[in-house]
Formats: C-alpha cells, sequence, structure tokens
C-alpha cells in the first residue's frame, strides 16, 4: 500500500480494545479541529470535529477531547476494530482561518 | 450525494514537463482547496478557492498554480516539473462556512516525476 509517513507513530492494539491516539497542536488561537482517518490508496476521511467552546465530543464509536490548556487533544475509538486500521490526522484551523493545518499522523495497527 | 472527484488517479511525467490535475467538489460546497502530501512532510496546503477567487495560498513556489470555474470544478497546474514534486495531491471541497465546516477529500491523484 501506499506509505504516507515513513517514520510515523504506530499504536497497535487489539481488536475489541479502545485505543487513544493524542496529538499536540500549535496554533494557540485555533478555535476549531478535526480528526481525519486515512487508508492506504485513499484520500483523509472526515471522522469528527470540535470547536474550542468544547471540551468534549462523541461520535459513533469514537470520542474527541480537547484540552485548551495544554494544547492537546485526542481520539478515542472505542471497541477498536480491523476497518479501524489506518494513519489518523489531527488537523487545526490555521491562521488564515481557511488552510488546516495537519499532524504528521498516527498509524493504528489492530491486531485480531 | 457523491463525493469529491480527482481525475486522474495516476500521472508519470518527466521533469520540465507540466501537469494538470482536476477536481470535481461535492455538489453544494463551493470552496475548494489543494493539499499536497508527500512521506517527508505529510499534508500541506497548497491553496484555496471560493467562488472562482483565490483566498488563500501556501507555502509553494509559482509553478503551482490553480483555478477554479464557475461550476465550482477546479483545476490545479504545475509547470517545469521537479522530482521533488513527485506526490499525492488531495483536492477537498467543504461548504461555504469560513468555521465549523470540514475539508471533504477526494481520493488523490498520484503523480510521479521522472
Amino acid at each position: 500500500g501506499e506509505s504516507v509517513g515513513l517514520h510515523l507513530p504506530t499504536l497497535s492494539v487489539q481488536e475489541g480494545d479502545n485505543s487513544i491516539i493524542n496529538c499536540a497542536y500549535s496554533n494557540s488561537a485555533s478555535d476549531y479541529f478535526i480528526w481525519y482517518k486515512q487508508e492506504s490508496g485513499k484520500g483523509p476521511q472526515f471522522i469528527i470535529d470540535i470547536r474550542s467552546n468544547m471540551d468534549k465530543r462523541q461520535g459513533q464509536r469514537v470520542t474527541v477531547l480537547l484540552n485548551k490548556t495544554v494544547k492537546h487533544l485526542s481520539l478515542q475509538i472505542a471497541a477498536t476494530q480491523p476497518g479501524d486500521s489506518a494513519v489518523y490526522f489531527c488537523a487545526e484551523i490555521g491562521d488564515s482561518g481557511y488552510a488546516l493545518n495537519f499532524g504528521k499522523g498516527t498509524s493504528l495497527l489492530v491486531t485480531p | 450525494k457523491a463525493g469529491v472527484t480527482q481525475t486522474p488517479r495516476y500521472l508519470i511525467k518527466t521533469r520540465g514537463q507540466q501537469v494538470t490535475l482536476s477536481c470535481s467538489p461535492i455538489s453544494g460546497h463551493r470552496s475548494v482547496s489543494w493539499y499536497q502530501q508527500t512521506p517527508g512532510q505529510g499534508l500541506q496546503f497548497l491553496f484555496e478557492y471560493f467562488s472562482e477567487t483565490q483566498r488563500n495560498k501556501g507555502n509553494f513556489p509559482g509553478r503551482f498554480s490553480g483555478r477554479q470555474f464557475s461550476n465550482s470544478r477546479s483545476e490545479m497546474n504545475v509547470s517545469t516539473l521537479e522530482l521533488g514534486d513527485s506526490a499525492l495531491y488531495l483536492c477537498a471541497s467543504r461548504s461555504e462556512d469560513r468555521f465549523g465546516s470540514p475539508l471533504h477529500f477526494g481520493n488523490g491523484t498520484r503523480l510521479t516525476v521522472t
């Protein structure tokens, strides 16, 4: 498959366990954050977003936590499945308000 | 709704040539952005168009250009190709809201420069 990062942090979890993927962001003025999932050969797929006036938001099997004090974002995936294996990116709105600044990504590997 | 569509899927070009990539956004989306993805640099912003106007541009040389048509479809052009331009080029669209509107990406055009 295509490589989207030669030295990505890798998280290996067993099927059925919960996964936590962390991200540190840089722009303290950013007020909107997004998590994306990218599978081999595909573009990034939107998972969940959160505004800075929230510290937690839940979706289907996913939860995003935002800690503005330490500029930290996390994505929690409940009951991880093999189909969750992918590279996960966090993104923040850049200074212009139009462009996204992406993190380097974390590779999640789900083992049976 | 159909997703973001990018053509072609793969391209192989030689140094010095130029290339044009095409993107059709999600129906109703007026904002189109382009990103370059490489193993070394990750995802980097190229430019963003809204209603045929470039609103924002990333830190890329002038060899990289783009445009948007009245139907919101967009093209990006890279002239005088260099080996370092080999990358996955991703197009993304969103509704016109500046905030609170996620980008939706296509599957990209894989450009290889030899």
